[in-house]
């Protein structure tokens, strides 16, 4: 089932650094990948999310940028902020179907 | 806003007994259910999809016999863990959707099986 390969498996970064995330997909029928971001003891929560006729889309700190041709994504959280320590999940989906999931990356900002 | 609840939060069953976990969405209609499972140190499998008006696809590996699926109308869903047994433990997510490609989910039903 893992359609989804997600590194790193964690991370740790200075507070005000960038984080960044990759993802990469096997099948080329995808055509949405939202970022799913966690905390302990809560349900996955969409923090940002891309089509594939995009390359590209932003939201305040957070931008995901898409590669169609090397079934590539990757997501960049600039000013990492302590609050931003959580549990990020990358997935890939196509419409009437459900969202696979990545394994997850474990952020910590230090302060 | 669109939320979706489970319940119960935590469960604790016998090895070889049953627990059935419930999911309700409010806020939306929830045309479709995904159930996952996150096991220990493992990211989130497909357990099984249930769209409205469609037969419920379960994914390689689980099965209706052993997680049986109830989606009987566009604000709740239900799943059964049959026979429940140490691999069966971990985090059960609800996540439903309504027309659009957005997935809402819940906090989940944590699962330890004794």
């Amino acid at each position: 089932q893992q359609q989804v390969r997600q590194s790193p498996q964690s991370l740790t970064v200075w507070e005000g650094g960038t984080t960044v995330l990759t993802c990469s997909y096997e099948d080329s029928t995808f055509n949405y990948f939202p970022w799913y971001q966690q905390f302990p003891g809560e349900g996955p929560a969409l923090l940002i999310s891309i089509l594939s006729v995009s390359d590209k889309k932003e939201d305040g700190r957070f931008t995901t940028f898409f590669n169609k041709r090397e079934k590539k994504l990757s997501l960049h959280i600039i000013d990492s902020q302590p609050g931003d320590s959580a549990t990020y999940f990358c997935a890939a989906m196509r419409n009437n179907n459900a969202p696979r999931f990545g394994a997850g990356t474990k952020l910590s900002v230090k302060p | 806003g669109a939320l979706v609840y489970q319940y119960p939060r935590r469960t604790i069953c016998k090895s070889g007994t049953s627990m059935r976990m419930e999911c309700q969405a409010v806020g939306f209609q929830a045309t479709s259910v995904a159930w996952y499972r996150q096991s220990p140190q493992k990211t989130f499998e497909l357990i099984a999809l249930s769209t409205v008006n469609s037969a419920i696809k379960y994914e390689q590996n689980f099965t209706q016999e052993k997680f049986p699926i109830s989606h009987p109308n566009l604000s709740f869903s239900s799943m059964t863990v049959l026979n429940a047994y140490l691999e069966d433990r971990g985090l059960y997510l609800c996540g439903a959707r309504d027309y659009s490609y957005e997935q809402y989910f819940g906090p989940g039903t944590r699962l330890t099986v004794l």
